[in-house]
């Protein structure tokens, strides 16, 4: 069974500029989920979906961060415009569906640097 | 709010020591726990979960015990290896859509 795919692994962008990542989360999996994780932290939630709407997105800073999910598969996460406080690495993971005892099956991340 | 705190690292060993890394939470309701762990250079992956009140879950020799009298889930395992040498996470998914972390632990095993 193939797992979570993400890309790109790494990314530069000066700040101000605009990134976007893409997440292919495993097949059947009606949730997905978009973590911020900075270095020496634990993942931070960012947004929730079942299928294609969202369920949960209340740390997702919105006047920058936007994401989606069409057709209920593929999910692309975009910042604009980027500050330096956000290099870090965003994880993507899915899950049969929300149930609290699911797991969550992890990407590799895509590391993000902002200069 | 929900909460998991979690022991500060790094947490160094030689190999064959007993290993604890405490975890405690703070929820409403009633939340299923989860250890995870990030080997070096690889994606975060599940090491075992428990799902109500005194459940116990293990993998590869690590357990951990959910104790809804102390909100713990402490993680242990009685023989460590070099292999183990990752970050170990705890993690709480509530039926409110919640899902929070730790700030993860390093272990550090020596041979």
């Amino acid at each position: 069974e193939a797992g979570v795919a993400q890309s790109p692994r790494y990314k530069i962008i000066e700040k101000r500029q605009s990134v976007a990542f893409w997440c292919n989360p495993i097949s059947g999996h009606a949730t997905l989920y978009w973590y911020q994780q900075i270095l020496g932290q634990g993942p931070k939630l960012l947004i929730q979906f079942q299928n294609n709407g969202v369920v949960d997105d209340s740390q997702l800073p919105k006047d920058r961060f936007s994401a989606e999910r069409l057709k209920g598969v593929d999910s692309t996460l975009k910042i604009q415009p980027a500050k330096l406080e956000d290099s870090a690495v965003y994880l993507c993971a899915s899950s049969l569906e929300t149930a609290s005892t699911d797991t969550q099956y992890f990407g590799p991340g895509t590391r993000l640097t902002v200069l | 709010g929900d909460s998991v705190t979690q022991m500060e690292g790094p947490v160094t060993l030689s190999e064959e020591a007993f290993l604890t890394i405490n975890c405690t939470y703070t929820a409403t309701g009633y939340p299923s726990l989860f250890w995870y762990v990030q080997y070096p250079g690889e994606g975060l992956q599940l090491l075992l979960k428990a799902t109500k009140a005194d459940d116990k879950g293990s993998n590869k020799g690590f357990e951990a015990t959910y104790r809804k009298e102390t909100t713990s889930f402490h993680l242990e395992k009685g023989s460590v290896q070099v292999s183990d040498s990752a970050v170990y996470f705890c993690a709480l998914h509530t039926g409110g859509f919640k899902t929070i972390f730790g700030a993860g632990t390093r272990l550090f095993v020596k041979a």
